[in-house]
């Protein structure tokens, strides 16, 4: 069975500074994505980046980026010079691809509170 | 070009009374996954509609339903409401691509649900 675990219920930064979210899964697929999301206190789910079970290179999006450490089984999210902005509570999912497609489910992890402060 | 829609954005509801949760995907998306997310937890699946069909389901009983309209927008009926209901219950769509694993769901705001 799938299951992503985050250990860091809250992270505290400081603006412009960077900050890890760590993030670990277990699962026996071979084939599988890695999608981080952030979730503002509104509710709705942002999409921030995403890695490939395959991929070779760590994916990076703007600020974002994923360090990908596939033997360990973790994929860790970077904000590099976090903004007031980026307080929020941030969700690492995998995906399964079922019968080779899009159509997977997302396994969500409890999430980590970012906050970060002036 | 609209997001993901879902209404009503909150709703009281008491038990044993039923209720029914709709999204609207956005514009080009014909998947819809519907989730729930307790307080402090992260999202859980409940089914994922494509075709007008049930394509996956997780572990929840059968008092959840749903229902995908030819314009691909979807229902979520939660029948028996019990008091553990009471949650966010996420709408996602995407769009089904075969051969392609980056597509990523994009979600609606959710509606919050409290069954007293």
């Amino acid at each position: 069975a799938q299951k992503i675990t985050q250990t860091q219920p809250g992270m505290f930064v400081q603006e412009k500074e960077a900050v890890t979210l760590d993030c670990t899964y277990d699962t026996s697929d071979q084939s599988y994505g890695l999608f981080w999301y952030k979730q503002p206190s509104s509710g709705e789910m942002i999409f921030l980046i995403y890695q490939g079970s395959y991929d070779e290179q760590n994916a990076t999006e703007g600020r974002y980026s994923l360090n990908f450490q596939k033997a360990r089984k973790s994929a860790n999210l970077v904000i590099s010079a976090s903004q007031l902005g980026d307080s929020a509570m941030y969700f690492c999912a995998m995906r399964n691809f079922y019968r080779g497609s899009t159509l997977g489910r997302l396994y969500f992890g409890r999430g980590t509170q970012l906050t970060v402060w002036p | 070009d609209a997001g993901v829609t879902q209404s009503p954005t909150h709703l009281i509801k008491t038990r044993g009374q039923q209720v029914t949760l709709r999204c609207s995907p956005k514009s080009g998306h014909d998947t819809v996954s519907w989730y729930q997310q307790a307080l402090g937890q992260g999202p859980q699946f409940i089914f994922q509609y494509y075709e007008e069909e049930e394509r996956q389901r997780g572990n929840f009983p059968d008092r959840f339903s749903g229902h995908q309209f030819p314009n691909y927008s979807s229902e979520l009926n939660v029948n028996a409401l019990l008091l553990g209901d009471s949650a966010l219950y996420l709408c996602a769509s995407s769009l089904w691509a075969p051969g392609i694993t980056n597509e990523k769901l994009f979600f609606g705001s959710g509606t919050q649900l409290s069954v007293l």
